[in-house]
Order: structure tokens, then C-alpha cells, then sequence
């Protein structure tokens, strides 16, 4: 069981928002270090898509975008399309356990 | 352009050792964090290693610490996991990922295509 915590899939229909969440605790998220998205589409290596909680990559489309609040962060994507489709994973930093931490994934479906 | 190319994964029996390479281009090695993460054929990505840019700190997962060590050489431009005593819990997909800053804490904004170990007798 993951530290950070996300859902273990979402779904949402082409043009739609979805939102997916990524809860920590006050020795991470909470203690103030920076949150990180990353895609994973099938069969490729993931691919950074939002670092520092809301900040994009250049080549990153502003349909996807990061936030965070307190202990948790969320990604959001608007106008859901099919090559959304994938698995992703937030990333922290735990100052108590002195480890990165991945969240546990969620599996978009884009129906 | 930055390219990262791991090497060294394979079959290994269980107790046994592996050494990963990751050759690195396209950037300045020596200012940038680097780390080990792993991926369990159909599982989510586990955090293995980290070392900053100036080797200074390096941090292990708790299920590798005391096993994997992690290093880098700059001449070669090169970053190693030596992997002692492996499980069948280590088979996996490795990945080799750059760092955005020099150090660990920050996000990994390149990775390499990955190198299986599979631990089995």
C-alpha cells in the first residue's frame, strides 16, 4: 500500500473533465515538498507531466493541469481524449522516511 | 537531445548479483540528480534508489537498502545499481531517470527505456 494515495482508475467520456487525486500526509505533501505527475501510456516509459504541484513541460498540452492543497494534490484533464488513455502516478518527497514516493497509479479509461 | 540507455538486466537466480549501467547524453551529468525506479511486470513504479548530483546524498527504499547501492562516475558519465542478494520480489522493470535539479528530491524529467531482471531459479 502506497504512501500516496490515488485512485485506483477513473473514466470519463471523450471532452469531458476528469480529475484524479493523489492524498499524502503532513511528513510529505503536507510538509510543504513539491508534487509531480507523470503519464504512463502502454507499453512506453512514463513521461513528466506536471512538476512543482502546477507546471507543464514544454510540449505538455494545457488540457492537463496540477494543483495542490494541504495534504493531498489533484491532475486535471479537460477535454478528454482517447490518446489519454493511460496510467498515472503522482510523486513526492517524504522527509520522515527519507525516501521519493510514487503514488500507487490510476488507470484512466477513456470511454 | 538527452538519451538515457540502460544495461545489464537478465536472468539471475535468487542470493545472486547484478549490476545495472545507464549511460547518459545530451546533458551536463555531473549538475543533475539521477535514480533507480522500477516497475513489477503489471504494477505501479517503485522509488528504488537516488544519489545527487554531487553524490553527497543518496537514499534507498526500504526494500533494497542494505542490498542495492547506487553510484555514478562522471569520467564515464555513467549510473550504476549494484544489486546484491536479489529476490524474486526485485523482478522488474528498470528504469533510469535524470533529475530536474541536483538534487533527489526534485522530479525525474527524462527516463530511459528500462532494463528487465528477473530473479528466478
Amino acid at each position: 500500500q502506497s504512501v500516496l494515495t490515488q485512485p485506483p482508475s477513473v473514466s470519463g467520456a471523450p471532452g469531458q473533465r476528469v480529475t484524479i487525486s493523489c492524498t499524502g500526509s503532513s511528513s510529505n505533501i503536507g510538509a510543504g515538498y513539491d508534487v509531480h505527475w507523470y503519464q504512463q501510456l502502454p507499453g512506453t516509459a512514463p513521461k513528466l507531466l506536471i512538476y512543482n504541484n502546477n507546471y507543464r513541460p514544454s510540449g505538455v498540452p494545457d488540457r492537463f493541469s496540477g494543483s495542490k492543497s494541504g495534504t493531498s494534490s489533484s491532475l486535471a484533464i479537460t477535454g478528454l481524449q482517447a490518446e489519454d488513455e493511460a496510467d498515472y502516478y503522482c510523486q513526492s518527497y517524504d522527509s520522515s522516511l527519507r525516501v521519493v514516493l510514487f503514488g500507487g497509479g490510476t488507470k484512466l479509461t477513456v470511454l | 537531445e538527452v538519451q538515457l540507455v540502460e544495461s545489464g538486466g537478465g536472468l539471475v537466480q535468487p542470493g545472486r548479483s547484478l549490476r545495472l549501467s545507464c549511460a547518459v547524453s545530451g546533458f551536463t551529468f555531473d549538475d543533475y540528480a539521477m535514480h533507480w525506479v522500477r516497475q513489477p511486470p503489471g504494477k505501479g513504479l517503485e522509488w528504488v534508489s537516488g544519489i545527487s548530483w554531487n553524490s553527497a546524498t543518496i537514499g534507498y527504499a526500504a526494500s533494497v537498502k542494505g542490498r542495492f547501492t547506487i553510484s555514478r562516475d562522471s569520467a564515464k558519465k555513467t549510473l550504476y545499481l549494484q544489486m546484491n542478494s536479489l529476490r524474486a520480489e526485485d523482478t522488474a522493470l528498470y528504469y533510469c531517470t535524470k533529475g530536474s535539479g541536483g538534487y533527489t528530491h526534485v522530479d525525474s524529467d527524462y527516463w530511459g527505456q528500462g532494463t528487465l531482471v528477473t530473479v528466478s531459479s
